[in-house]
C-alpha cells in the first residue's frame, strides 16, 4: 500500500509570494492533517480535514489555509510569504480524525 | 491537551535497554499516551499507544503507572538505527473509532543517541 506523498518536495520562494503544497493520503483514509516543523518551534499542528471539511486549526495567521477534495487529497496554501515561513511542512493522513497519523516525507520550502 | 514534559536528550549503547519517561500531569480521564518516532528529515512514524497499565508490540512496550501521570517508552536492545527524536503525546484520540477530532500536539521530543 502506497504511503502519504507529498509534492513537491522541495520547493524555494521568496517574500511576498504564495505557495501551494500537495499531498495525496493513503488510499481509503479520510482525514488529513498538516503540520510545520521548525528548528526553533518543532511540530506545531496547522490543520486538520476530514471530508473536505475542516475540522481542526492550529494557531497559525489566516495567511495559512487548506482545503480538502472528494478524493480526500489536500492542498495547503501560503500567501504573502515571509522568512519565517521557511519549514518543512508535514501532511499526515489517517483512516478517522485522531486516529493513528502515517506522516509524509514533508515538503521543505525555503524562503528567501 | 495535556502538556507533556520529556528529557532533552539521552544517549545508549548499542544492545541496551533504553528507558524514556514523559511526565504529563494534567492528563484528563479520556486522554490516551502515544508515542512517535521521528528521524532528520522524515515525518514522524507511530511507535504505540495506551491508556493504561502496560502495553507491547513488536518494537517496543509502553509501561503507564496507575496514576497515568507519567508514562515510559521502552525500546530492548537498541542499534545504531534507533538514533531518532522521540515523542510523547497526551490527547483524546478515537483508537478504535469514535468522533473525537483531536489535533497532534508535539513536544520538544527527545534526542536519543545511540553509540556503537
Amino acid at each position: 500500500k502506497a504511503g502519504v506523498t507529498q509534492t513537491p518536495r522541495y520547493l524555494i520562494k521568496t517574500r511576498g509570494q504564495q505557495v501551494t503544497l500537495s499531498c495525496s493520503p493513503i488510499s481509503g483514509h479520510r482525514s488529513v492533517s498538516w503540520y510545520q516543523q521548525t528548528p526553533g518551534q518543532g511540530l506545531q499542528f496547522l490543520f486538520e480535514y476530514f471530508s473536505e471539511t475542516q475540522r481542526n486549526k492550529g494557531n497559525f495567521p489566516g495567511r495559512f489555509s487548506g482545503r480538502q477534495f472528494s478524493n480526500s487529497r489536500s492542498e495547503m496554501n501560503v500567501s504573502t510569504l515571509e522568512l519565517g515561513d521557511s519549514a518543512l511542512y508535514l501532511c499526515a493522513s489517517s483512516l478517522r480524525p485522531y486516529n493513528e497519523q502515517f506522516f509524509g516525507p514533508g515538503t521543505r520550502l525555503t524562503v528567501l | 491537551l495535556a502538556k507533556t514534559t520529556q528529557p532533552i536528550s539521552m544517549d545508549s549503547y548499542e544492545g541496551q535497554e533504553v528507558n524514556i519517561t514523559c511526565s504529563h500531569n494534567n492528563i484528563a480521564t479520556n486522554d490516551y499516551i502515544t508515542w512517535y518516532q521521528q528521524f532528520p528529515s522524515q515525518g514522524p512514524r507511530f511507535i504505540i499507544q495506551g491508556y493504561k497499565t502496560k502495553v507491547t508490540n513488536e518494537v517496543a512496550s509502553l509501561f503507564i503507572p496507575a496514576d497515568r501521570k507519567s508514562s515510559t517508552l521502552s525500546l530492548p536492545r537498541v542499534s545504531l538505527s534507533d538514533t531518532a527524536v522521540y515523542y510523547c503525546l497526551v490527547g483524546e484520540i478515537a483508537a478504535a473509532g469514535g468522533t473525537s477530532y483531536g489535533k497532534l500536539t508535539f513536544g520538544q521530543g527527545t534526542i536519543l543517541t545511540v553509540h556503537p
